[in-house]
């Protein structure tokens, strides 16, 4: 069965300081994948997707970027935190249907 | 813009009822939805989907109906517990993405009282 890992759980981090969360998926090959966004009592917003290695498509402009150098290892990335970049961070998975699967989740504080 | 919402952002049953979480989407040529559940501090947990060719799909206590006359969705909850107690959120899937690009709805607060 496929299952997909992110870490840290929770991260703690001042402005202005570098950020880098990891993803990873098993049990599947060449899978899409997703990095979300959620704010507190908030909906889901799309930051970047991923089709293939190297691939990285961004939805909304910001202060992140993602990459993405093994088939299935995502990983989402800035060089100096915001404070609106605080928020819990989703990583999900797609196969050939269109089901997403999500990550446990990161939750980052920026002070 | 072309958005999935929901009717109620919370709803409070009793422990042994049936809920009924709503949802509505605007964009016609959608052809997949989906229900995630997801608990405080975890990532969302996906219940149930269905494609545009049915109008109803049951799984293990949830049912999930759609209506396209009226582009609405909802997921039916039978026998309420206090561990469905969660965030419900639908999603949509646009007809001709690449990717699987999915909305997703704002939420809907469950809370099961014992």
């Amino acid at each position: 069965s496929q299952t997909i890992h992110q870490w840290p759980a929770t991260l703690v981090q001042p402005v202005g300081s570098p950020l880098s969360l990891e993803c990873t998926v098993e049990g599947t090959s060449n899978p899409n994948l997703y990095w979300y966004r959620q704010a507190a009592g908030r909906g889901l917003q799309l930051l970047f997707y991923s089709v293939g290695i190297g691939q990285i498509s961004s939805e909304v402009p910001q202060n992140l970027s993602a990459s993405r150098p093994q088939d299935r290892q995502f990983i989402l990335s800035s060089k100096k935190l915001l404070l609106s970049d605080s928020g819990f961070y989703l990583c999900a998975w797609s196969g050939l249907a269109d089901t997403q699967y999500f990550g446990p989740g990161t939750r980052l504080t920026v002070l | 813009g072309e958005s999935v919402g929901l009717h109620l952002p919370t709803l409070s049953v009793q422990e042994g009822d049936n809920s009924i979480i709503n949802c509505a989407y605007s964009n016609s040529a959608s052809d997949y939805f989906i229900w995630y559940k997801q608990e405080s501090g975890k990532g969302p947990q996906f219940i149930i989907d269905i494609r545009s060719n049915m109008d109803k799909r049951q799984g293990q206590r949830v049912t999930v109906l759609l209506n396209k006359t009226v582009k609405h969705l909802s997921l039916q909850i039978a026998a309420t517990q206090p561990g469905d107690s969660a965030v419900y959120f639908c999603a949509e899937n646009l007809r001709g993405t690449s990717y699987g690009k999915l909305t997703f709805g704002q939420g809907t607060i469950l809370t099961v009282h014992p």
